[in-house]
C-alpha cells in the first residue's frame, strides 16, 4: 500500500529554467510533509517542509506548494543549477512519528 | 565531522549469516531510527527509539534486532540473513520523536548490504 508516489521517476531540465517535481498521497491524515534530497552514496538531506494548514511555504530557490483537496504536493526549484542533480523524495507523516516516503525522482539538471 | 555515521559502508555476506550494522550520531538528538531502502528504491522505516527505548517496530521479522546501548547509539543485529535482505540500510537521528518544523531527521551515508 504506497500512500506517497512520486510517479515521475526522472526529470531532465536545462540549467536556469524551472524544476517542479511533483508527489500525490492517498492518506488524508497526513499533516507534514516533507522533501529530501540524496547524492549518490550518501544518505537523504532535508531540504524543505509544509504543513497541512498551509499551502506554500518558501526557502530561497525553492519552494514547496500543497494542494489539499487534490492530495497533491510539488517542490518547485528556480533557478534550476547543476549542484541541484539528485534524488528527490517526498515524505509525509501522521501522528508525528514517523515518515513515509516516496520512491524518489532523479532531477538532472543539464547546462 | 559527520553527524551521523555507519559502519561498515558495505556488508557482503553469505545466506545464514549474522551480521552488525552500527549507528552512532553526534548531534546531541534523543531519537533514532533504522529505514531500509530496497531493490525498488522504496524507503520505509524499521524502527525507531527515543531516549534508548523502542518506539516502533514495523511489522519487520524478528531476525532484525536492533540495540541501543545509549542514545548516540543504535545498532542493527540481522540473524539468518536471506536474499531479500539486500538492501541498503539507513539511520537517522532526530532532536525528538514528534516531526516539527524544526525536528528534521539526519540521515547517515546508508550500508548496502548483499547477501549471497
Amino acid at each position: 500500500d504506497q500512500q506517497v508516489k512520486q510517479n515521475s521517476p526522472s526529470l531532465s531540465v536545462q540549467e536556469g529554467r524551472i524544476s517542479i517535481l511533483n508527489c500525490d498521497y492517498t492518506n488524508s491524515m497526513f499533516d507534514y510533509f516533507l522533501w529530501y534530497k540524496k547524492y549518490p552514496a550518501e544518505g537523504p538531506t532535508f531540504l524543505i517542509s509544509i504543513s497541512s494548514i498551509k499551502d506554500k511555504n518558501e526557502d530561497g530557490r525553492f519552494t514547496v506548494f500543497l494542494n489539499k483537496s487534490a492530495k497533491h504536493l510539488s517542490l518547485h526549484i528556480v533557478p534550476s543549477q547543476p549542484g541541484d542533480s539528485a534524488v528527490y523524495f517526498c515524505a509525509a507523516s501522521v501522528g508525528a512519528d514517523k515518515l513515509i516516503f516516496g520512491t524518489g525522482t532523479r532531477l538532472q539538471v543539464f547546462p | 565531522d559527520t553527524a551521523v555515521s555507519q559502519t561498515p559502508k558495505y556488508l557482503v555476506t553469505q545466506m545464514g549469516n549474522d551480521k552488525s550494522i552500527k549507528c552512532e550520531q553526534n548531534l546531541g538528538h534523543d531519537t533514532m531510527y533504522w529505514y531500509k531502502q530496497d531493490s525498488k528504491k522504496f524507503l520505509k522505516i524499521m524502527f525507531s527509539y527515543n531516549n534508548k527505548e523502542l518506539i516502533i517496530n514495523e511489522t519487520v521479522p524478528n531476525r532484525f534486532s536492533p540495540k541501543s546501548p545509549d542514545k548516540a547509539h543504535l545498532n542493527l543485529h540481522i540473524n539468518s540473513l536471506e536474499l531479500g535482505d539486500s538492501a541498503v540500510y539507513f539511520c537517522a537521528s532526530s532532536q525528538e520523536l514528534k516531526i516539527l518544523a524544526k525536528n528534521i531527521q539526519y540521515f547517515g551515508a546508508g550500508t548496502r548490504l548483499s547477501v549471497l
